[in-house]
């Protein structure tokens, strides 16, 4: 079946960097999705790689994507406050008319 | 430009009552979706919609109804309101099928 798994809770230090981990069961993934969730929000796409790319950068942003292990990992760097949200990890399946949506993991960025 | 807009922001239903949530789109896409979200288990699909006057079940459709009248609108409705049905309600919507969602800002439901 189709799930996603993510870790809950994620602390890092203002400045440092940030992992948030992600895997996946379906391995006909067209797309894979990193969403943000600010407080009292709806998600807002933050980035998203394409199944047949390994990374993709955007600023401070990078998506390092593992097909084999069926891994998904966003890396923000020189993390702010301002980072302080929920992380969606999500997938959409070839063919279907779904995402499929982790978790979340909520990042605290202490200063 | 709104986006996707939600009504109400918040409610608080007694067990057995019936509601009707609001979504609204003005971006001229198709696809429309209900999402819960509910505390460590991530968004699950309730019902979509692939095209006005169409609608089709997501993961956890029971107890939940739907309508998609107009292709800017979609309706959630409850018809007797239970409290596991307690939970954040967003609304999304997307040009075509495996492309990124454009979400509402959520309705928060509580049934007593």
């Amino acid at each position: 079946g189709e799930d996603v798994e993510q870790s809950l809770f994620l602390s890092v230090r203002e400045g440092d960097s940030s992992v948030i981990n992600c895997t996946y069961t379906d391995s006909s993934s067209t797309y894979l999705y990193w969403y943000k969730q600010e407080p009292g929000a709806g998600l807002q796409l933050l980035t998203y790689i394409f199944s047949n790319m390994d990374m993709k950068q955007d600023q401070r942003l990078t998506v390092l994507l593992n097909k084999k292990d069926k891994h998904l990992s966003l890396r923000i760097a020189d993390t702010q406050t301002g980072d302080s949200a929920i992380y969606f990890c999500a997938e959409s399946i070839t063919g279907g008319f779904k995402t499929i949506f982790g978790a979340g993991t909520r990042l605290f960025v202490k200063a | 430009n709104a986006g996707v807009t939600q009504t109400p922001k918040f409610r608080v239903l007694k067990t057995g009552q019936s509601m009707t949530l609001l979504c609204a789109q003005d971006m001229n896409h198709e696809y429309m979706y209900w999402y819960r979200q509910d505390p460590g288990m991530g968004l699950r699909l309730i019902h979509y919609s692939v095209g006005e006057g169409t609608t089709a079940k997501g993961e956890v459709p029971d107890g939940y109804n739907v309508s998609r009248l107009k292709k800017q609108n979609f309706l959630l409705g409850l018809e007797s309101a239970a409290p596991s049905q307690t939970s954040v309600y967003f609304c999304a919507s997307s040009y075509t099928t495996n492309e990124k969602l454009f979400f509402g800002s959520g309705t928060q439901l509580s049934v007593l």
